[in-house]
């Protein structure tokens, strides 16, 4: 089974910054991974596929890359419509999601 | 516009059984995969089930095998988990979720609002 670690757990920034979010996975997954958002209360919301594909109506400020075993989710400048947990998620070997990222208000 | 609406959730006692349904609207329902994933309380998220396009193809998560069960109804555009021999831990809410090609492996890029299921005594 392919293990999927993120960091950090949880991430305090401020509204303009640049935030990066890794993902780790425990053997060679390609490009098979995407990244969602989730909200409290609601379903999570696919961002990033093949680890650097927006999404149909997705800003442009979400950015995805990496391959192999090593992935970042970039946000280049934090709105507040932004402050959610994230997963990576890798779809090479069946699915397989990471714990999540808080991004919180600084 | 996509929609994937379940319905079926409630509370069950330890050892009960439970069947989750999804009725999907506004896409072409047979020419997709189509999966099931679980969320515990204030915990992450969980894959459980995926069907391929033609029901033969069905995959489990190792804690679902065997006491789970995916199936699809591609003439009514319905997804449905038939769950048993249910435990605590499997206290979640349950997302319906359309994969975005009709089998293998790939992404989930639209996810209805939920299924709460609650085990307990």
């Amino acid at each position: 089974d392919t293990q999927m670690t993120q960091s950090p757990s949880t991430l305090s920034a401020s509204i303009g910054d640049r935030v990066t979010i890794t993902c780790r996975a425990s053997q060679s997954i390609s490009t098979w991974l995407a990244w969602y958002q989730q909200k409290p209360g609601k379903a999570p919301r696919l961002l990033i596929y093949k680890a650097s594909s927006l999404e149909s109506g997705v800003p442009s400020r979400f950015s995805g890359s990496g391959s192999g075993t090593e992935f970042t989710l970039t946000i280049s400048s934090l709105q507040p419509d932004d402050f959610a947990t994230y997963y990576c998620q890798q779809y090479n070997d069946y699915w397989t999601f990471g714990q999540g990222t808080k991004v919180e208000i600084k | 516009e996509v929609e994937l609406l379940e319905s079926g959730g409630g509370l069950v006692q330890p050892g009960g059984s439970l069947r989750l349904s999804c009725a999907a609207s506004g896409f072409t329902f047979s020419n997709y995969a189509m999966s099931w994933v679980r969320q515990a309380p204030g915990k992450g998220l969980e894959w459980v089930a995926s069907i391929g396009d033609r029901p033969i193809n069905t995959y489990y998560a190792d804690s679902m095998k065997g006491r789970f069960t995916i199936s699809r109804d591609n003439s009514n555009n319905i997804l449905y988990l038939y769950m048993s021999s249910l435990r605590a831990d499997d206290t979640a809410t349950y997302y319906c979720a359309k994969e975005t090609e009709s089998s293998g492996y790939y992404p989930f890029d639209y996810w209805g609002q939920g299924a709460l299921v609650t085990v307990s005594s």
